[in-house]
């Protein structure tokens, strides 16, 4: 089983459609959660970080449940500009400076 | 301002001719990453940095080295690169403590090895 996983996509959704992401870890001792945005040819960014049930950011909101060890991501009111990939990325250990666990990012693109 | 920043961010080179990658942070974060992406792949940590605490992942090539001379500055050497090299290469940095592990990306080097 892999460390982190994702749905690939491509999710294709017309502007202003609600979209939802789900990622799915192994490592039921992991701390820490992220939500990164990865444009094409380009680094990836942070979007968002969950360190207990959730956190919401404007259109966004990312969900965290421990018990079925899954993250998600909602994007309300989709625009152009949300085409992306999005990285779910999952800190395995309690202390800093240890290895991410990346998952290979959701697809989607957002259509006129 | 760029935080993060690597050079060059575009980098062609030869089969089998050495070639080096750079990365600088004016954050100041103790920890710096190097990370391989091919397309349409997750980022593959390659090493890592806590201070000056070298740490290699244990299925990366002896091909991949890298030094840190400073707490700014971080190079990845590729000694002898193939053609499954060619990739996006890109370096974080992170503070323990501080924003509990949240790592910040360099734009990137894409390698071309013709």
């Amino acid at each position: 089983r892999k460390e982190v996983e994702q749905d690939p996509g491509p999710f294709n959704v017309p502007e202003g459609a609600t979209v939802a992401f789900n990622c799915t870890y192994s490592n039921s001792a992991s701390q820490s959660f992220f939500w990164y945005r990865q444009d094409c040819r380009k680094e990836p960014k942070l979007l968002m970080s969950v360190y207990s049930s959730g956190n919401e950011d404007g259109r966004f909101t990312a969900q965290l449940n421990r018990a079925s060890q899954y993250i998600s991501l909602l994007i309300r009111d989709s625009k152009l500009s949300d085409s992306a990939t999005y990285l779910c990325v999952v800190n395995p250990a309690t202390h800093s400076g240890y290895a991410l666990n990346f998952g290979k990012g959701t697809s989607l693109l957002v259509t006129p | 301002d760029a935080m993060v920043i690597q050079n060059p961010r575009y980098q062609v080179t030869q089969f089998g001719k050495p070639v080096t990658l750079s990365c600088s942070q004016t954050l100041n974060h103790n920890v710096m990453y190097w990370y391989q992406q091919k397309s349409s792949q997750a980022p593959k940590l390659l090493f890592h940095y806590y201070d000056k605490d070298f740490n290699n992942e244990a299925d990366t090539p002896d091909n991949f080295q890298s030094r840190r001379p400073n707490t700014s500055f971080c190079f990845l050497d590729i000694r002898s690169p193939g053609l499954g090299d060619a990739a996006m290469y890109l370096c974080a940095t992170s503070l323990p403590g501080q924003g509990r592990d949240i790592q910040y990306f360099g734009a990137g080097t894409r390698l071309s090895v013709l």
